[in-house]
């Protein structure tokens, strides 16, 4: 029990296109998301806070306008990067909450 | 805000030595975990520490929680070529609460 999916896995686009990344929980119903970034040889970073019915909270110097967050159902939640640049380029976790976090698989994000 | 340190960055061990990482920070947590990743994957959770001062084992891992609540251990015994990857600690103030990690232990195990 408690498994996360994220889709796709991995993604290339083109500079300026925005991108969807699909998180969910598959087994369990989770009012909370979360969404973190992640540079090579580096930590998992908090991006945002995703609150199923409500408007997400993002953390210190995550652009709300550019990191579009959506989670409207207790299964799903959703990251858009709008405008996408190279330097958005990075690994997108999400995780949702049954009593603890568990963590999806990752999203590659490629933006060239 | 929190911040924890994790040392070392890296480690280049024999298989069949232990290993010892740890963390600390700068405040207290009310929990600290342990996650263990591996390339191209989410972190997943070794061990959770919920008390002060708590000592927990997971098969060959043992990690305490330290008395102060700032800082945490992990320690692997007799390592195993699988033990390879990136571990990270992180605390939490709340069940279900945000996570704030460590820089990571990037462990390397030599057959």
């Amino acid at each position: 029990g408690a498994v996360v999916s994220q889709h796709p896995s991995r993604v290339i686009c083109k500079s300026g296109t925005s991108v969807k990344i699909e998180c969910r929980s598959l087994d369990f119903q989770a009012t909370t998301m979360f969404w973190y970034r992640q540079f090579p040889k580096q930590s998992l970073m908090l991006m945002a806070t995703s609150n199923e019915g409500s408007k997400a909270t993002y953390e210190q110097g995550v652009e709300k306008d550019k990191f579009l967050i959506n989670h409207a159902s207790l299964t799903l939640s959703t990251l858009t990067v709008t405008s996408a640049h190279p330097e958005d380029s990075s690994f997108y976790i999400c995780s949702a909450v049954n009593n603890e976090q568990f963590f999806g698989p990752g999203t590659r994000l490629t933006v060239l | 805000g929190q911040q924890l340190n994790q040392s070392p960055q890296s480690m280049f061990i024999q298989e069949g030595e232990d290993v010892s990482m740890n963390c600390t920070s700068s405040s207290i947590f009310n929990t600290w975990l342990w996650y263990k990743q591996e390339p191209g994957e989410g972190p997943v959770l070794l061990i959770a520490l919920y008390k002060a001062g708590e000592l927990t084992s997971n098969g060959r891992l043992t990690a305490q929680f330290g008395i102060t609540r700032k800082d945490s251990f992990l320690n692997i015994s007799a390592s195993i070529p699988s033990d390879v990857g990136i571990y990270f600690c992180a605390g939490q103030n709340n069940q279900g609460g945000k996570l704030i990690f460590g820089q990571g232990t990037e462990l390397s195990v030599k057959p």
